[in-house]
């Protein structure tokens, strides 16, 4: 079974300092998907970033970026400039394959704070 | 784009009693909708894949006729916590997917499950 494991319970970065999440997982597939969501106070999950497994480059969204390593099987996230809106629960997430229901499996979440 | 909604956002309700949550995809056909439970400062944890127009696929561990799940349409789903005990009371998300070859869930804002 596919499992995915966030090793940072709480994070605090500085305003306009960059911080990164952690996250590893664990899988015997070769193409997958893999996410990280932010879920802020209000509880809504909002997606982040996407990469897919086969593709080398790291996905990047503005601020954001991941450091995949396949073969290590670690998937981390880069928040660049944090800002006070940054500050969420934040989900490291593995999508299984169409053949077996592409469902989101997810780590147990990082909390972020941003001191002004 | 690609907006989920869930209603209702919070329901009470009495110990014995059912409640139905509604997750509805507002822009785009979901052949897919997922359903799972957040617990206070944890992770999602799936509860069932829903497929438009058959039967709902439960997680282990989920009882089948606790949780009746229907997805009459592409755009809705419902989940119908049947017999509702204060256990019960948690925070319920749902998600739907356009199609099966898409990458990317899109998350309702969930609702809030107490009972007394």
């Amino acid at each position: 079974a596919q499992t995915v494991t966030q090793s940072q319970p709480e994070m605090s970065v500085q305003e306009a300092e960059t911080v990164t999440l952690s996250c590893t997982y664990d899988t015997s597939e070769s193409d997958y998907y893999l996410f990280w969501y932010k879920q802020p106070p209000s509880r809504q999950m909002i997606l982040v970033i996407r990469q897919e497994a086969y593709k080398q480059q790291n996905a990047t969204e503005n601020r954001f970026s991941v450091n995949f390593q396949k073969a290590a099987k670690s998937f981390s996230l880069k928040i660049s400039d944090s800002q006070l809106g940054d500050a969420a629960m934040y989900f490291c997430a593995y999508r299984t394959p169409m053949e077996y229901g592409n469902k989101l499996v997810f780590g147990a979440g990082t909390i972020l704070r941003v001191k002004s | 784009g690609a907006v989920v909604s869930q209603h209702p956002s919070w329901v009470i309700c009495k110990s014995g009693t059912s409640v139905k949550i509604e997750c509805r995809s507002l822009d785009f056909q979901a052949t897919t909708m997922f359903w799972y439970r957040q617990f206070p400062k944890q992770s999602l944890m799936l509860m069932a894949t829903s497929n438009e127009g058959s039967k709902a696929t439960y997680e282990q561990g989920v009882e089948k006729d606790k949780f009746l799940i229907n997805h009459a349409s592409l755009t809705l789903s419902t989940l119908t916590v049947t017999s509702a005990h204060p256990e019960d009371s948690s925070f319920y998300i749902c998600s739907a997917q356009p199609g099966l070859n898409t990458d990317t869930q899109y998350f309702g804002p969930g609702t809030r499950l107490t009972v007394l």
